[in-house]
């Protein structure tokens, strides 16, 4: 799996835009970015994943640069309940479905 | 629909107590997990299953021993309990290569401290 790399911690304030990067520039052309989220004290939560189009669904929109080194999250209003650790993923589809998990970013939402 | 739920939510064993963590899922999901997590770490891996009777290790199999009977159940056995083992530990599953959507759902842990 291709190393990730993020910030340890963001701000954000309350209704804003919340924009998390990650870079991934040894990615390789069958990984997808995966992104989850750790909100204190319960388990990863699956938010989104993609190969090289942008991608949105209802949590947060995905956008992956053309050459597909970086990433970044977006969370289009933030709440105070988005703060938490963020986890990008880079990760190859097929028989090992293992995900490796670094420290992630976390993101306090301010009021 | 109640997803992947884990038994107990806490734990407190003495140094040398054996015990088993539950997990089971109900989205008829292939592959399962356990990842531990200490505080202020990442997650990781101890053990994983492809299918019933198939388990292989992840990065910290030492100490735990898994089995895999059905598709929805995935317990987790520890034995000889360690202050080493103090964690958070967690469950999770995924689909299998037929879906397309390949995110994992994990179960709300246990807290475990070994004294």
């Amino acid at each position: 799996d291709a190393k990730t790399t993020q910030p340890p911690s963001m701000d954000c304030a309350e209704g804003r835009a919340a924009n998390l990067p990650c870079n991934h520039s040894t990615i390789s052309g069958n990984e997808y970015v995966y992104w989850y989220r750790q909100i204190h004290s319960q388990g990863p939560q699956y938010i989104i994943h993609g190969l090289k189009n942008n991608e949105t669904n209802e949590m947060a929109s995905l956008i992956i640069t053309e050459d597909r080194k970086s990433s970044t999250l977006i969370l289009p209003h933030a709440t105070l309940r988005d703060t938490a650790v963020y986890y990008c993923i880079a990760k190859a589809r097929g028989s090992n479905y293992k995900l490796t998990f670094g420290k992630g970013t976390l993101l306090t939402v301010n009021p | 629909n109640a997803g992947v739920t884990q038994t107990p939510k806490f734990r407190i064993l003495k140094i040398g107590q054996s015990m088993t963590l539950q997990c089971t899922q109900d989205m008829n999901h292939n592959y399962m997990y356990w990842y531990r997590q200490d505080p202020g770490m990442g997650l990781k891996l101890i053990y994983y299953s492809v299918g019933a009777g198939i388990t292989d290790k992840g990065e910290v199999p030492n100490g735990y021993n898994v089995s895999r009977s059905t598709t929805e159940d995935f317990p987790l056995r520890l034995e000889l309990a360690a202050p080493s083992q103090t964690s958070v530990y967690f469950c999770a599953s995924s689909p299998s290569s037929g879906n397309s959507n390949y995110g994992y759902t994990f179960g709300s842990g246990t807290r475990l401290t070994v004294v």
